[in-house]
């Protein structure tokens, strides 16, 4: 079963607006861990930004956002003021906790691609 | 954010020779490297989970003799491509964690292998 989810195999934005890409995840794990990265046509993969499964607060990097929704579990990426260097691939990442029976190995979703038009 | 250099960046080779591809950790020490391989407009699929000093774990369906992994100190784990086909064509890419805890994974820029 897939444990990442993410729905939208592609986005269009218009520069300056916010997006939000779409990340369910499925585990019966109490400690986690989530990822959003960032692979640009070069291929690298970019670490964006963390949210752990006990944090409080959304987790926020510049104009990054994560829209943690526990008990939805969901974790969307929330891009503010869109700019054409954020078009690329996202991918949101989980990993469980070793503590819990998980294995820390990050299981990755099958990707978003996002364009941002000028 | 740590750095991990993953060399070379692009290789052409030829069907039936190996090919080693390198993946270190610049400034820290990475107890564990994980392999993936990612075919285009696709997801990672990881190949493979090394520690330091030990054999890599394998995931099912990857070819432990034809993927050689070695992860020989704390900073460089390698993986060889051995016998290489056109099937082998791939963009393979490694990551590093220090710490099994509650870190991210720190990535490589990516291995492009074409077999020809």
């Amino acid at each position: 079963a897939q444990k990442i989810t993410q729905t939208q195999p592609g986005m269009f934005v218009q520069e300056k607006e916010a997006v939000t890409l779409d990340c369910t995840y499925d585990t019966s794990d109490p400690s986690y861990g989530l990822f959003w990265y960032k692979q640009p046509s070069s291929g690298e993969m970019i670490f964006l930004i963390y949210q752990g499964s006990y944090d409080q607060q959304n987790a926020t990097e510049g104009r990054y956002s994560l829209n943690f929704q526990k008990a939805r579990k969901s974790a969307n990426l929330v891009i503010s003021a869109s700019q054409l260097g954020d078009s690329a691939m996202y991918f949101c990442a989980m990993r469980e906790d070793v503590a819990s029976g998980g294995s820390y190995i990050p299981t990755f979703g099958r990707g978003t691609s996002l364009i941002v038009h000028p | 954010g740590a750095v991990v250099s993953q060399h070379p960046s692009r290789v052409i080779c030829k069907s039936g020779t190996s090919v080693k591809i390198e993946c270190r950790s610049l400034d820290f020490q990475a107890t564990t490297m994980f392999w993936y391989r990612q075919f285009p407009k696709q997801s990672l699929m990881l190949m493979a989970t090394s520690n330091e000093g030990s054999k890599a774990t394998y995931e099912q369906g990857v070819e432990k003799d034809k993927f050689l992994i070695n992860h020989a100190s704390l900073t460089l784990s390698t993986l060889t491509v051995t016998s290489a086909h056109p099937e082998d064509s791939s963009f393979y890419i490694c990551s590093a964690r220090f710490d099994p805890g509650n870190t991210e994974a720190f990535f490589g820029q990516g291995t492009r292998l074409t077999v020809v």
